[in-house]
């Protein structure tokens, strides 16, 4: 039982450039969330899932696309990346909305945008 | 909105301290309140819970109440360890299951 898990670790692209995010759980949870974390800021949420197919966007969307087309994994796009999404990206999952569920978050995806 | 206030850092603090780290919160209604901790480059774990106004949640030590009078949910821990360093989240559960998070607070724990 991995947990949550996000591919890559590291990552430095070019202003302009796209990459994709990978996070993937194995803990069967309905709820997928991305967040950046930037100092002094906490963790802000970008966009989130309720299920497979489904996509919502969070406090900060701008600059991010997202899909679910599996229940284990939620993919977080950067089309033309910025350096203003230089970042610490974590993903997590709960097994529903409900009170009591606990959130799992991903080791994190560092990226610089130069 | 609801939004969540921590106290700010850095906190330096010799072993086997007291800590207190503030933290208040604005919502509507009586959401789950959260403290969670960020070891140096590591994500972010769950230290402890409160899910109604006057729980206690506790773990490795540390206690948080949830105090409705207040908007409060302050993390104390009676003796604090080197080990212990880490930055510390409050945060309280959005309407669709997010997490709304304060900016952190670092905590150094010199020997």
């Amino acid at each position: 039982n991995a947990g949550v898990t996000q591919t890559p670790k590291f990552r430095v692209l070019k202003t302009g450039q796209s990459m994709t995010l990978l996070c993937a759980q194995d803990m069967n949870h309905e709820y997928m969330y991305w967040y950046r974390q930037d100092p002094g800021m906490g963790l802000r949420l970008i966009h989130y899932s309720v299920g497979e197919g489904t996509t919502a966007k969070g406090e900060v969307p701008d600059g991010y696309n997202v899909s679910r087309l599996k229940k284990q994994n939620f993919l977080l796009g950067l089309e033309s990346a910025a350096p203003s999404q230089t970042s610490v990206y974590f993903c997590a999952s709960k097994i529903t909305t409900g009170g009591r569920g606990e959130q799992y978050f991903g080791p994190g995806t560092r990226l610089t945008v130069t | 909105g609801n939004s969540v206030t921590q106290m700010e850092g850095p906190v330096t603090l010799s072993e086997e301290a007291f800590l207190t780290i503030n933290c208040t919160y604005t919502a509507t209604g009586y959401p789950s309140l959260f403290w969670y901790v960020q070891y140096p480059g590591e994500g972010l774990q769950l230290l402890l819970k409160a899910t109604k106004a006057d729980d206690k949640g506790s773990n490795k030590g540390f206690e948080a109440t949830y105090r409705k009078e207040t908007t409060s949910f302050h993390l104390e821990k009676g003796s604090v360890q080197v080990s212990d360093s880490a930055v510390y989240f409050c945060a309280l559960r959005g309407s669709q299951g997010n997490l709304i998070f304060g900016k952190g607070t670092k905590l150094s724990v010199k020997p």
